[in-house]
């Protein structure tokens, strides 16, 4: 079964600095996607970026990046220039590519950011 | 907006009530999910449905039940629930499944009493 690790349930950031948010997964997939959501205190989820396992080139969202690397099967996220609106629990999520594979988002338990004036 | 819209917000119920959740995408999609989100614990997938049929369902309680009569909407029928079942409860949605991405619903907050 695969699993999501987020090992930072906290992170705190002032305005306008840079952050990176770490997740690491665990699967024997070899096709598979990564994401990262976020979600406001008003609680709904959204999507901030996503990962094809199978593009070698990090997926980039305005001030979101990520660092992906595949053989140690890490995927964190780097938020730029950070604005008091990123302050949310982020969480990283893992689906297989495989067909016949499950069709579930696999969670982590989430970071909290927050973003200091 | 993510076009995914859930009713109620919130819920308060006894363990002997009756009550559904309803959920509509208005984003065209094909298939559609039941995740709960309970505290400090990682989301669960509870239910995901495809062309209106359910494919996964996993190892859910019978005191929840899904339907889906149409592929715009999705309803979690709830019955004597039990006080740890209190959780968010969100829905999502995607054009696909397996590589699409999926948009989710504000949730609704429900407690058991």
């Amino acid at each position: 079964a695969q699993t999501v690790t987020q090992s930072q349930p906290e992170m705190s950031v002032q305005e306008a600095e840079t952050v990176t948010l770490s997740c690491t997964y665990d699967t024997s997939e070899s096709d598979y996607y990564l994401f990262w959501y976020k979600q406001p205190p008003s609680r709904q989820m959204i999507l901030v970026i996503r990962q094809e396992a199978y593009k070698q080139q990090n997926a980039t969202e305005n001030r979101f990046s990520v660092n992906f690397q595949k053989a140690a099967k890490s995927f964190s996220l780097k938020i730029s220039d950070s604005q008091l609106g990123d302050a949310a629990m982020y969480f990283c999520a893992y689906r297989s590519g495989i067909i016949g594979g499950s069709e579930k988002l696999v969670f982590g338990k989430g970071t909290k950011l927050t973003v200091n004036p | 907006e993510t076009g995914v819209t859930q009713t109620p917000r919130h819920l308060v119920m006894g363990m002997t009530n009756k009550k559904s959740l309803k959920c509509e995408q208005h984003l065209g999609h094909n298939a559609m999910y039941w995740y709960k989100q309970s505290a400090k614990k990682p989301l669960e997938l509870m239910f995901v449905y495809s062309l209106e049929e359910r494919v996964e369902n996993n190892s859910v309680p019978s005191r929840f039940s899904p339907e889906c009569p149409n592929s715009s909407h999705l309803f979690l029928h709830l019955h004597t629930l039990q006080p740890e079942d209190s959780a968010l409860y969100l829905c999502a949605s995607s054009q696909g499944t397996r590589q699409e991405t999926q948009y989710f619903g504000p949730g609704t907050r429900l407690l058991v009493l």
